[in-house]
């Protein structure tokens, strides 16, 4: 199985901060990575596919990056509604793992 | 409007057994694969089950395997996890997800249910 590792855990952020996350896979995964916003006591929502894909309706400042084993989620200026958990998935093969999840918390 | 809407969760004593069942609506059901994520409580999120449209690939977790089946029917566009076995560890927000296929290789999943809780005691 692949194992998706991501870091940090956990970070403290401000509005308007530049915040970046990253996601490392156990072996290649070419660009077979999705990223997921998750907010309390809600179903994730996805944000990027295939590693540097926005998804409609998801706002400009999110963007990935990466191929092969390692990956970034970047939010190019942090706004209050972004303060939620990210996860990273591979979709390279089955089965289709998750990271551990990234809190991103106010400062 | 894509709806998709779980039902089934409660509380089963170990050993015990549920079925969940996610409604789906406002796409042409046939055409998308499945699956099932769940989540433990405060922890992350754990794929467990995905269906192909017509049912002829279904994968499972090491974790749920042998113990849990997943079916469809999509005359009634229904998603279906017959969950028997059932251990304390498997208490957790059951979720089924859309996969979308895009450009004939990426997979993700685009819609998500709001969930159904799972909650393994005596």
């Amino acid at each position: 199985d692949i194992q998706m590792t991501q870091s940090p855990s956990s970070l403290s952020a401000s509005v308007g901060d530049r915040v970046t996350i990253t996601c490392r896979a156990s072996q290649s995964i070419s660009n077979y990575l999705n990223w997921y916003q998750q907010k309390p006591g809600k179903a994730p929502n996805l944000l990027i596919y295939a590693a540097s894909n926005l998804q409609s309706g998801v706002p400009s400042r999110f963007s990935g990056s990466g191929s092969g084993t390692d990956f970034t989620l970047t939010i190019s200026s942090l706004q209050r509604e972004d303060f939620a958990t990210y996860y990273c998935q591979q979709t390279y093969s089955v089965p289709r793992t998750f990271g551990q999840g990234t809190n991103v918390e106010i400062k | 409007e894509v709806l998709l809407v779980e039902s089934g969760g409660g509380l089963v004593k170990p050993g015990g057994s549920l079925r969940l069942s996610c409604a789906a609506s406002g796409f042409t059901f046939n055409s998308y694969g499945m699956n099932w994520v769940r989540q433990a409580p405060g922890k992350g999120l754990e794929w467990i089950s995905s269906i192909s449209s017509m049912s002829n690939h279904i994968y499972y977790a090491d974790s749920v395997k042998g113990r849990f089946t997943l079916s469809r029917d999509n005359a009634k566009g229904s998603l279906y996890l017959q969950m028997n076995s059932l251990r304390a560890e498997d208490t957790a927000v059951y979720y089924c997800a859309r996969d979308f296929l895009h450009s004939g290789y990426y997979y993700y999943f685009d819609y998500w249910g709001q969930g159904t809780p799972v909650t393994v005691s005596s």
